[in-house]
């Protein structure tokens, strides 16, 4: 597609739910991220996935979170019995190569609500 | 971790140029400056980067100082529409990802 695409855009979920994110990249983009954007604050890097190469999960905040990018496109990111400090907006990008020096481009994002 | 220093706000006349400063004093000889823009409800744009040489595009110049330890970014008339976060980034073109601080609130102001 043109861009990179976020589904959904709004959820609402209760505490201790399970909830999975969508994030369809642009065609041809190699590398994917997830970021979180807590209220105010700067992004959050959680994992990034380049190619066949095992995903870098280092900022993953707990093992509650996980994430799986199918066929080296569409990613989904899965975050178990969540809890209210997991409300955030979780923000998707890609790039053309797995280095920042073509620039990301980001999704608009999927703002999770646990209530 | 943080290797970039940004004024938390600023203000611009609508049609002026908005400077924005970005102190990285730390910075090594292999990391690139970044700049990204986030306007509200959206998700962060690339704008532009650089080495050393100043670098300018449709959206924007860089002006990197010779020691390279602070840059600006320039819009060179600013819009309502350039209202955002704007964030500086510092790092290594092969790092697997870019750390985002909290960046300057640009307001441009009718």
């Amino acid at each position: 597609g043109a861009g990179v695409s976020q589904s959904p855009s709004n959820k609402v979920t209760e505490k201790g739910k399970d909830v999975e994110l969508r994030c369809d990249p642009i065609s041809g983009h190699t590398a994917l991220y997830w970021y979180r954007q807590s209220l105010g604050q700067g992004l959050e890097f959680l994992i990034y996935f380049q190619g066949n190469s095992a995903p870098d999960k280092s900022g993953l905040p707990s093992d509650r979170f996980s994430a799986e990018r199918t066929g080296g496109s569409v990613s989904t990111l899965t975050i178990q019995r969540t809890q209210q400090e997991d409300s955030a907006v979780y923000l998707c990008a890609s790039s053309r190569e797995g280095y920042v020096g073509y620039g990301y481009t980001f999704g608009s994002g999927t703002r999770l609500t646990v209530v | 971790d943080a290797k970039t220093t940004q004024p938390t706000s600023m203000d611009c006349a609508e049609g002026r140029a908005a400077n924005l400063p970005c102190n990285h004093s730390t910075i090594s000889g292999n990391e690139y400056v970044y700049w990204y823009r986030q306007i509200h409800s959206q998700g962060p744009q690339y704008i532009i980067h650089g080495l050393k040489n100043n670098e300018t595009n449709e959206m924007a110049s860089l002006i990197i100082t010779e020691d390279r330890k602070s840059s600006t970014l320039i819009l060179p008339h600013a819009t309502l529409r350039d209202t955002a976060v704007y964030y500086c980034i510092v790092s290594e073109t092969g790092a697997n990802n870019l750390f985002f601080g909290t960046g300057t609130r640009l307001t441009v102001i009718p």
